[in-house]
């Protein structure tokens, strides 16, 4: 069965500082894809970025940035130089190629505030 | 209309109402799906269709039908609902194919009374 863990629940921290969000999945397919989304307050679900479980590379997009592991079952996502725009919910979700591979199974999310 | 859009913003109904829930694309998507996220739970993927046709239910109780007349519109018909279903609903549409990234519209804020 698939599953991802978000352990941090709530982080806060000052702009301009880094931070770094946890994602950690299981999944016992050899293909699969891993995704990370921004919630911010007005509910909608913002695509961030997708892996597939064939490529390893980090990825860096402006001040994102995406450090995916799989020997540790990882896929985290650091902000460097944080704004007050980044306060938002992230998610990391993953799903299977098996059946389609629209399931997404999302992680509880982890709230980010950024504090001026 | 650009993305994906939703109607109602905010419903409020009692458990006896009947209502609808409306979500359309404007991305030229074949799939579309429906997730409900409560405030204690993951967000919760419900029903799943391709090219109009349902191809994941995801145990969700009756009270809930989905309806998808074509690759654009997808609705989500409430009856006799229960307190506990009060959450976001958000619909979603993406290419159809695994691991392709699913675009959300900005959800239902649903409350049962």
């Amino acid at each position: 069965a698939q599953k991802v863990t978000q352990a941090q629940t709530e982080i806060s921290v000052v702009e301009k500082e880094d931070v770094t969000l946890d994602c950690v999945y299981e999944t016992r397919d050899t293909t699969y894809y891993l995704f990370w989304y921004k919630q911010p307050p007005s509910g909608e679900l913002v695509f961030l970025i997708r892996r597939n479980s064939f490529d390893e590379q980090n990825e860096i997009s402006g001040r994102y940035s995406w450090n995916f592991q799989k020997s540790t079952s990882s896929f985290n996502f650091t902000i460097t130089a944080s704004q007050v725009v980044d306060s938002a919910v992230y998610f990391c979700a993953l799903s299977e190629a098996g059946n389609y591979g629209q399931n997404f199974v999302f992680g509880p999310g982890t709230r980010l505030s950024v504090l001026p | 209309e650009t993305g994906v859009t939703q109607t109602p913003r905010h419903l409020v109904m009692g458990m006896t109402n009947k209502k609808s829930l409306k979500c359309e694309q404007h991305l030229g998507h074949n799939a579309m799906y429906w997730y409900k996220q409560s405030a204690k739970k993951p967000l919760e993927l419900m029903f799943v269709y391709n090219f109009k046709e349902q191809t994941e239910n995801n145990s969700v109780p009756s009270r809930f039908s989905p309806e998808c007349p074509n690759s654009s519109h997808l609705f989500l018909h409430l009856h006799t609902l229960q307190p506990e279903d009060s959450a976001l609903y958000l619909c979603a549409s993406s290419q159809e194919g695994p691991g392709i990234e699913q675009y959300f519209g900005p959800g239902t804020r649903l409350t049962v009374t």
